[in-house]
């Protein structure tokens, strides 16, 4: 079974200040997306990274696929209130199956 | 122009009831799902379904049944609600094991 790890659990900064969270596992996945969730709502998708080594930007958010494809990294410049959330990595195995998700952090951004 | 759509919102019910969930997609995926969020926020696939496959997660007791009258559908029926089965239940569709569109989720309380 493959699984992923998010770290770090909670993290509360304020505004201005810059975060990186973090997704990990020891299983090779084919592609891994990242998902935001608000409060009473589902899950939505950010983005899906599929190449080891790429980097995609959503304005003030940069995704990162390890190398490996084994973990992924998303950083947020200048935070805001608006960026607060659950924000969930999930992976797809490899020949598209066995996909899992995160257990997920959860930002809160203070104005 | 709802894309995942559930039914009800909220749903309060007594342990022992039977009860169903309805999910409708107008994004033409040829793939749907159920997913539980426990108080952790952790979400677990319960069911995957295309119209060719059902695919089961060996961990959902059997008194949950997914029913899918067409492929833009995908409900999900519950026998003899137990207090553990108090979560939000999320509807989810995507085409192929690709990017997944959730609905809004159902929150479910067993008294």
């Amino acid at each position: 079974t493959q699984l992923l790890e998010q770290s770090p659990q909670f993290l509360s900064i304020q505004e201005g200040e810059n975060l990186t969270v973090y997704c990990n596992s020891s299983s090779v996945f084919s592609s891994l997306q990242w998902y935001r969730q608000e409060p009473g709502e589902g899950p939505v998708l950010l983005v899906t990274v599929v190449t080891g080594g790429e980097v995609k930007k959503l304005k003030r958010l940069t995704f990162q696929f390890g190398d490996a494809r084994k973990d992924s990294s998303l950083h947020i410049t200048a935070a805001q209130p608006g960026d607060t959330g659950l924000y969930l990595c999930a992976g797809t195995g490899p020949g598209g199956q066995n996909f899992v998700f995160g257990p997920g952090t959860r930002l809160s951004v203070l104005p | 122009d709802t894309a995942v759509s559930q039914t009800p919102k909220y749903l309060v019910t007594q342990m022992g009831n039977d009860k169903s969930i309805k999910c409708e997609q107008n994004l033409g995926h040829d793939t749907m799902y159920w997913y539980k969020q426990d108080s952790k926020k952790f979400l677990k696939i319960m069911f995957s379904y295309n119209n060719k496959e059902l695919i089961i997660n060996e961990t959902v007791p059997n008194r949950f049944s997914p029913k899918s009258p067409d492929k833009a559908h995908l409900n999900l029926h519950i026998n003899s609600l137990e207090l553990g089965d108090s979560a939000v239940y999320f509807c989810a569709s995507s085409q192929r094991q690709g990017a997944k569109d959730f609905g809004p989720g159902t929150r479910l309380t067993v008294t």
